[in-house]
């Protein structure tokens, strides 16, 4: 069965700051891996999506995120964050077996302070 | 393009009575379709998903049920509402692969039992 950690509820951080936040999945096949954005009473965004090939992969909003398998881990990450960044963000994993299936993470809320 | 609606976008309901949530998709043909909820401080879970018409699979036992009465149409019920089933529901299709594609979400339903 697959289980998704992240590892920080809330993360605070200074406009123009890097930020990264983590997320470290458990699985027995391969996976599929999944970033989205939540803002305040609405859906969720598709920041960006690990399949395969390439372990670093570029989203949306210049987010990027690395998969390593050997850590088990697909952290995500931004150089500079804007105050528009602020947001929840949230980890999923599926895999073939899943038929579709995201399994969240609790999410990680970002906050962006002037 | 492929859009997703869902209401209402909120809900105000005493203990103890009914509930229906419906959600349709547009411009895509037998989507896989979920329901997740998300309580404060819990993250996403997956209660709900379908394959096709008729099909559903429940991932928690729960006081809701859901049907699928037409291939692009999900609705989310129960006969009689608990305090603890408050929360933001989300609506979510994706496409008909083994699990290398991300979901699309609604807007979301915030519901708070009475």
């Amino acid at each position: 069965a697959q289980s998704v950690t992240q590892l920080d509820s809330q993360v605070p951080v200074f406009e123009e700051a890097p930020v990264e936040l983590r997320c470290n999945y458990s699985s027995s096949v391969s996976v599929y891996l999944f970033w989205y954005v939540q803002y305040p009473n609405q859906g969720l965004q598709l920041l960006l999506k690990y399949l395969s090939g390439s372990t670093l992969v570029k989203g949306i909003n210049g987010f990027e995120a690395e998969f390593n398998k050997s850590q088990t881990s697909f952290h995500l990450r931004k150089p500079s964050v804007h105050i528009s960044d602020t947001a929840e963000y949230f980890c999923a994993v599926s895999d073939r077996s899943t038929l579709g299936r995201l399994y969240f993470g609790r999410g990680t809320q970002l906050t962006v302070w002037p | 393009s492929q859009t997703i609606h869902q209401w209402p976008a909120t809900l105000v309901q005493p203990v103890g009575s009914p509930l229906s949530l419906e959600c349709t998709v547009e411009g895509t043909s037998n989507p896989n379709l979920y329901w997740y909820r998300q309580a404060a401080g819990r993250g996403l879970q997956l209660l709900f998903y379908s394959v096709g018409i008729g099909q559903i699979s429940s991932e928690v036992p729960q006081n809701l049920s859901a049907s699928r009465p037409q291939d692009r149409q999900f609705i989310l019920s129960s006969k009689k509402l608990l305090l603890s089933d408050s929360g933001f529901y989300l609506c979510a299709w994706s496409v008909p692969l083994g699990g290398n594609t991300e979901a699309f979400f609604g807007q979301g339903t915030r519901l708070t039992v009475v």
